[in-house]
């Protein structure tokens, strides 16, 4: 299909890890990104990674590329309660950025 | 602070009207791309300039317009206001083509 697809919810333990998974659809695709949205807010971008890395990390955040699959995820380790927020995945394609419909990552106490 | 800025942060509408939105990009950054989130579409690409040139576009009605001044800074122009574009409008910018876009608060449209 076109479209970036990530599952909409995900609820997490504090102190927990989050992983939120995401399917893209370029295999050309440069770049991929993870972004955070707090409410009220606008998007601001964690992470990224090259087409060409398998795995980058980056304090709490891991991210994982599996390039033959087309499969990003993102761990969050130690989740907190300030990581609650919708996080979106998005891929290059084409001189445009295609996100995701955003993850909402809700954390239990 | 992400270090793009837009204006206004809010703005209410009717349908028929017309509206501007700016959006001015982090200094250095040649890239401005512009970004509509609503309820029911998500975040939707609507449009890329580099350096004053349109780059690519997305899924950007034919009742949008949008251009990227000499000084760097961009506006989006929405006329013949439906209640349906009722959304926030995004502005992202980035050095390059598709390198780290860093987003602006954006602007909330309500048309009534």
């Amino acid at each position: 299909g076109e479209d970036v697809e990530q599952s909409l919810f995900l609820s997490v333990r504090e102190g927990d890890s989050s992983v939120i998974n995401c399917t893209y659809t370029d295999s050309s695709s440069t770049y991929l990104y993870w972004y955070k949205q707090e409410p009220g807010a606008g998007l601001q971008l964690l992470t990224y990674i090259f087409s060409n890395m398998d795995m980058k990390q980056d304090q709490r955040l891991t991210v994982l590329l599996n390039k033959k699959d087309k499969h990003l995820s993102l761990r969050i380790a130690d989740t907190q309660t300030g990581d609650s927020a919708i996080y979106f995945c998005a891929e290059s394609r084409d001189d445009k950025i295609i996100f995701g419909k955003g993850t909402r990552l809700h954390i239990l106490p | 602070d992400s270090g793009v800025t837009q204006t206004p942060k809010h703005l209410i509408t009717a349908t028929g009207q017309r509206v501007t939105l700016r959006c001015s990009p982090r200094s250095g950054d040649l890239s401005v791309y512009w970004y509509q989130q609503s309820l029911d579409q998500g975040l939707q690409f609507l449009i890329h300039y580099y350096n004053g040139e349109e780059r690519a576009k997305g899924n950007i009605l034919e009742r949008f317009s949008a251009q990227q001044f000499p000084d760097l800074h961009s506006e989006l122009n929405l006329s013949s206001l439906e209640l349906g574009d009722s959304a926030l409008y995004f502005c992202a910018s980035s050095v390059g083509d598709l390198g780290q876009q860093y987003f602006g608060p954006g602007t909330r449209l309500t048309v009534t």
